[in-house]
Parts: structure tokens; C-alpha cells; sequence
């Protein structure tokens, strides 16, 4: 596709189920992220993928959170034993590069979780 | 700790006139920067960036400033339109051995008619 694909846009789930949300990066794009923004907050990063390289999990919260990137394409970012704390938009963007000077993400329309 | 920080969360602005979004940071490391904008329901799209070798970058209406001692940018809008509404978020990279984007809290600009 064009741009980065994310499903589900939108889903919603009660404590203590599992959720698993998907990202379709630009094709050839070779970095990809994932973010959340709660409410009211800022950006957060989660983790960076960038090639065959180890990623970068520094920013999952908890061991609840996971992800990973099949075949340095699609990624799929798991949340086990989900909490209502989880509840946010889940954005997940590609670049072409992951050299942090050389160019901007371009960012999905994001998947709102919702955890009653 | 927040590495880059957005005071202001809202900004209302008259049409026509000169829109400051403000940006500090505190990481002496962070040597590109740029801003994103945000729909409501959409993801943040990319406006300007900057490198920490130039203090001014331009593109239209849009005019990035960085002042690398004072650890500060801008985003200067002008003239600002109703279409400019939307959350701003600056966003610093750069730290060695590291690739992540750090984002500020964004500020939310509303453009009045």
C-alpha cells in the first residue's frame, strides 16, 4: 500500500485478555517503530525494529508488552493480560532508514485500545 | 524524565496572524529535530525538521528556529489558517547508539476564523 497500514483501528477488550495489533509498514522501508500516545500525554516510544538487527524493546513498559517483525515487513505488537493503564492509540511507523538524522517516520492511523 | 518538553498544551491564534509553537529539550545530545502535526483520528504527519548544524530552516508558511545553546525551537506559522488547527508535536533524535524519536507532549493550535 502507500502508507502504513494498521488494523484494528479500533478495539476494544476487557482486563485480562490478550490483544494483538498489527502494522503494515511502506514497502522498503527498512526501520520500523511503535508508539502510544495516552490521553492527555505525548508520543511514547515502545520499540524500534531496524533491518535484521536486534531490536530496540527499551521502551515496552512492561513484560506484558511484545513485539515482533516477520520477514523485516509486517510487525505485530502483542499485549498480554491487557489492563485498563493499557488503554491508548498504538501508532506504528516506517522510515526509510533508521539513522536518526536522515529523514522523518511516516506514521499509521494508529489502532485505539480501549481495556474495560 | 522528559527529554523534550512542550509547555504549552493549547495555543488560539487569530487567522492571518503569526502562530509560535515553542519546543525546549534537554538532552545536549539530540542533533536533528522535527515537527509533526496531528489530526484528530489521524497519524501525525511530518512538517519541517532542522539539523542542529543550521539555526533556521524554511519551507512556506512554515519556519523552524533552533537555538542550540538555549536547547530551544520554534515553529513559526505565518500566516496561520483555520486548516493549521491541530496538535503539534516536536520530536529530537540524534543521541549515538540509539534511533529513537523522542516526542514532546504536543501542543494543540487553534486557528480562529
Amino acid at each position: 500500500g502507500a502508507g502504513v497500514s494498521q488494523s484494528p483501528s479500533n478495539k476494544v477488550t476487557e482486563k485480562g485478555k490478550d490483544v494483538e495489533l498489527r502494522c503494515d509498514p511502506i514497502s522498503g522501508h527498512t526501520a520500523l517503530y511503535w508508539y502510544r500516545q495516552s490521553l492527555g500525554q505525548g508520543l511514547e516510544f515502545l520499540i524500534y525494529f531496524q533491518g535484521n538487527s536486534a531490536p530496540d524493546k527499551s521502551g515496552l513498559p512492561s513484560d506484558r508488552f511484545s513485539a515482533e517483525r516477520t520477514g523485516g515487513s509486517v510487525s505485530t505488537l502483542t499485549i498480554q493480560r491487557t489492563q485498563q493503564e493499557d488503554s491508548a492509540v498504538y501508532l506504528c511507523a516506517s522510515s526509510l532508514s533508521g539513522a536518526a538524522n536522515t529523514g522523518e517516520l511516516f506514521f499509521g492511523e494508529g489502532s485505539r485500545l480501549t481495556v474495560l | 524524565d522528559q527529554q523534550v518538553k512542550q509547555n504549552s498544551p493549547s495555543l488560539s491564534v487569530q487567522e492571518g496572524r503569526i502562530s509560535i509553537l515553542n519546543c525546549d529539550y534537554t538532552n545536549s545530545m539530540f542533533d536533528y529535530f522535527l515537527w509533526y502535526k496531528k489530526y484528530p483520528a489521524e497519524g501525525p504527519t511530518f512538517l519541517i525538521s532542522i539539523s542542529s548544524i543550521k539555526d533556521k530552516n524554511e519551507d512556506g508558511r512554515f519556519t523552524v528556529f533552533l537555538n542550540k545553546s538555549a536547547k530551544h525551537l520554534s515553529l513559526h506559522i505565518v500566516p496561520s489558517q483555520p486548516g493549521d488547527s491541530a496538535v503539534y508535536f516536536c520530536a529530537a533524535s540524534g543521541v549515538p547508539g540509539t534511533y529513537k524519536y523522542i516526542f514532546g507532549t504536543g501542543t494543540r493550535l487553534k486557528v480562529l476564523a
